[in-house]
């Protein structure tokens, strides 16, 4: 229950195209998802998030998008750039005395030129 | 220095070498964490660490050997590993592991140290 299902495992997409990535949980008891970003020797850098009393966040070109009833969440970059090539981890957080993060399984993005 | 720094950022050593990694974190923050990320797997959590307290070790063999002296600080230190060990080794931080409201529970994570052992 306590598993993110994340999809695709890799993207190839056009620069200017729109990647899109998704993730679905089954604990409805998650009260935070994050995306992370990760360049190739790099830890994972905090991208975006969102809270599921939202159904949308956007920033900039990065927008989540929040299904709480489908209990999915997905990752849409605009425009997409061969900067933008990176893997991408969706993560889902529990409330609680212990807060815990779920990574997905991650999804690597090439952005071809 | 800002964020969570991580040394060294590579390192090779034999099986039967002794060494160790660093973590300092610079957003005092309470908890702090290893993570182990391996080629085409997803990251795993090693060790959980909230007021220097030791809260979870998810099944890691004893020749990883944690230890956290204050909130700002986490050490990994390595024995006789084997090959299959070499990996890219994160430490992240949070809040800490508490549910306040105010309290995401989003982690930060370094930059990783690169372990490759021969």
């Amino acid at each position: 229950q306590q598993q993110v299902k994340q999809s695709p495992q890799s993207l190839i997409v056009q620069k200017g195209g729109i990647s899109i990535i998704n993730c679905a949980y089954e604990n409805t008891a998650f009260d935070y998802f994050p995306w992370y970003q990760q360049f190739p020797g790099k830890g994972p850098a905090l991208l975006i998030a969102i809270r599921p009393d939202v159904s949308e966040k956007k920033e900039g070109r990065f927008t989540i998008s929040f299904n709480k009833s489908a209990k999915q969440f997905s990752l849409h970059i605009m425009d997409s750039q061969p900067g933008d090539s990176a893997t991408y981890f969706c993560a889902a957080i529990s409330p609680g005395s212990a807060r815990q993060l779920t990574f997905g399984s991650g999804t690597q993005l090439t952005v071809l030129p | 220095e800002t964020g969570v720094t991580q040394t060294p950022r590579h390192l090779v050593m034999g099986m039967t070498n002794k060494k160790s990694l660093k973590c300092e974190q610079h957003l005092g923050h309470n908890a702090m964490y290893w993570y182990k990320q391996s080629a085409k797997k997803p990251l795993e959590l090693m060790f959980v660490y909230n007021f220097k307290e030791q809260t979870e070790n998810n099944s890691v063999p004893s020749r990883f050997s944690p230890e956290c002296p204050n909130s700002s600080h986490l050490f990994l230190h390595l024995h006789t590993l084997q090959p299959e060990d070499s990996a890219l080794y994160l430490c992240a931080s949070s809040q800490d592991r508490g549910g306040g409201s105010a309290n995401t529970g989003e982690l930060f994570f370094g930059e990783g140290s690169r372990l490759t052992v021969l």
